[in-house]
């Protein structure tokens, strides 16, 4: 497997515009969860999904976050609008509902709002 | 609700010496516990994990950690730096259930200095 990926790597887009940011889980994973990297906070948990479903999404930081997970091979981030504080990297990850207890990391995008 | 504490955001050791990072963890069950390592603009990659077998955890690159409910603990060490150990640590924790997302710490940055 070619691992959790990631669209696109790098996003540099102007302030008020839309971000869509894209994920692949690993095939045969139920769990999908969005994180946030950046130097204040670390990483925190956006939102994360279990067959589909979104299960918690407390850590979304405003109404401007939305995410999707249509079917079991794709997930959506979009923020609308950017502002230059959502600059940040984003990461995917997934996990099986059973045996490994670990998530898989995508290599992340890196938001940059100016 | 669950927490991690890594006490150091920048540790900085000679090549050959002994690498020690430090983590500790608040949960109320019976906890999941992570390592992972970033290298510079890529994802998180598992190191080693505690799922509740053996307290001593061995795991990739020569890396350590050692489980002590007692002091609530889970420290990473390494008996030799290497130089391509330069690289960000997060220490995780997650519910023994496996249900529920890793939680990480603010992370540490190990610099290696020859």
């Amino acid at each position: 497997d070619a691992g959790v990926i990631q669209s696109p790597r790098h996003e540099v887009t102007e302030m008020g515009q839309e971000v869509t940011l894209r994920c692949k889980p690993i095939s045969g994973h139920d769990y999908l969860f969005w994180y946030r990297q950046t130097m204040m906070r670390g990483l925190e948990l956006l939102i994360y999904f279990n067959n589909n479903v979104p299960i918690d999404d407390s850590g979304m930081p405003e109404d401007r976050f939305s995410a999707k997970m249509p079917n079991a091979s794709f997930s959506t981030l979009k923020i609308q609008p950017s502002e230059p504080r959502d600059s940040a990297v984003y990461f995917c990850a997934s996990r099986p509902s059973t045996g490994n207890t670990e998530a898989f990391f995508g290599q992340g995008t890196r938001l940059t709002v100016v | 609700a669950q927490s991690v504490t890594q006490l150091g955001s920048h540790v900085s050791v000679s090549e050959g010496a002994l690498v020690l990072l430090r983590c500790n963890y608040s949960s109320s069950v019976p906890p999941y516990l992570f390592w992972y390592v970033q290298y510079p603009n890529q994802g998180l990659q598992l190191l080693l994990k505690y799922t509740s077998a053996a307290t001593l955890v061995k795991g990739i690159n020569g890396f350590e950690a050692e489980f002590k409910k007692s002091e609530t603990s889970f420290h990473l060490t390494k008996p030799s730096a290497h130089m391509s150990d330069a690289a960000e640590y997060f220490c995780a924790v997650s519910e023994s259930s496996g249900n529920t997302p890793l939680v990480f710490g603010k992370g540490t940055r190990l610099s290696v200095i020859a």
